[in-house]
């Protein structure tokens, strides 16, 4: 089984919207780290923001927040007021417990338009 | 200069050739990655140096082989690759393996001919 899951390939979104991606995940491990990255078209994996699994808070970090549904498994990340520049591919990821490995999702390629 | 560097940043390589891509990162970081990024699949953990020692080989061929001289430096040393080996080649540090945000370089696209 997948452990995270992005179903939308491709979304669009009017500059200045908010949009949201999804992201769901699986794990018995209670002990959990869920991420969040930017890639544009030079390459680079940006990091943009962290939830815990025992953080009782949703993460936000300036225009993006992590809406952090546990009991549904769901870690969705929405970008608020959409800027030009966010045009990108968004990949979720989760660390299991103590491990040292990221699973990546497939991603999904956000465009915004004017 | 700040973050995790790689170079190059583009590699055009034949099937008999050898070539090695290097990363650097100036994060102050213990912990260091290789991952590969192929086309419509999930970014694949390559190896996992702690501390400058191998902590992970995911099953990666023999073709690929990691080396890191100390904390700040990996390198991925490549020889008779084949074309399927195209990919965007991506490297990552972290404060420590089990429990650090993981920062990533700008990657390294090779094409294998």
């Amino acid at each position: 089984a997948q452990k995270i899951t992005q179903t939308q390939p491709g979304m669009f979104v009017q500059e200045k919207e908010a949009v949201t991606l999804d992201c769901t995940y699986d794990t018995s491990d209670p002990s959990y780290g869920l991420f969040w990255y930017k890639q544009p078209s030079s390459g680079e994996m940006i990091f943009l923001i962290y939830q815990g699994s025992y953080d009782q808070q949703n993460a936000t970090e300036g225009r993006y927040s992590l809406n952090f549904q546990k009991a549904r498994k769901s870690a969705n990340l929405v970008i608020s007021a959409s800027q030009l520049g966010d045009s990108a591919m968004y990949f979720c990821a989760m660390r299991e417990g103590n491990t040292d490995k990221l699973i990546f999702g497939t991603g999904t390629r956000l465009q915004v338009f004017p | 200069e700040t973050g995790v560097t790689q170079t190059p940043r583009h590699l055009v390589m034949g099937m008999t050739n050898k070539k090695s891509l290097k990363c650097e990162q100036h994060l102050g970081h213990n912990a260091m990655y290789w991952y590969k990024q192929s086309a419509k699949k999930p970014l694949e953990l390559m190896f996992v140096y702690s501390l400058e020692e191998r902590v992970e080989n995911n099953s990666v061929p023999s073709r690929f082989s990691p080396e890191c001289p100390n904390s700040s430096h990996l390198f991925l040393h490549l020889h008779t690759l084949q074309p399927e080996d195209s990919a965007l080649y991506l490297c990552a540090s972290s404060q420590d393996p089990y429990s650090g945000t993981q920062y990533f370089g700008p990657g390294t696209r090779l094409l294998v001919l």
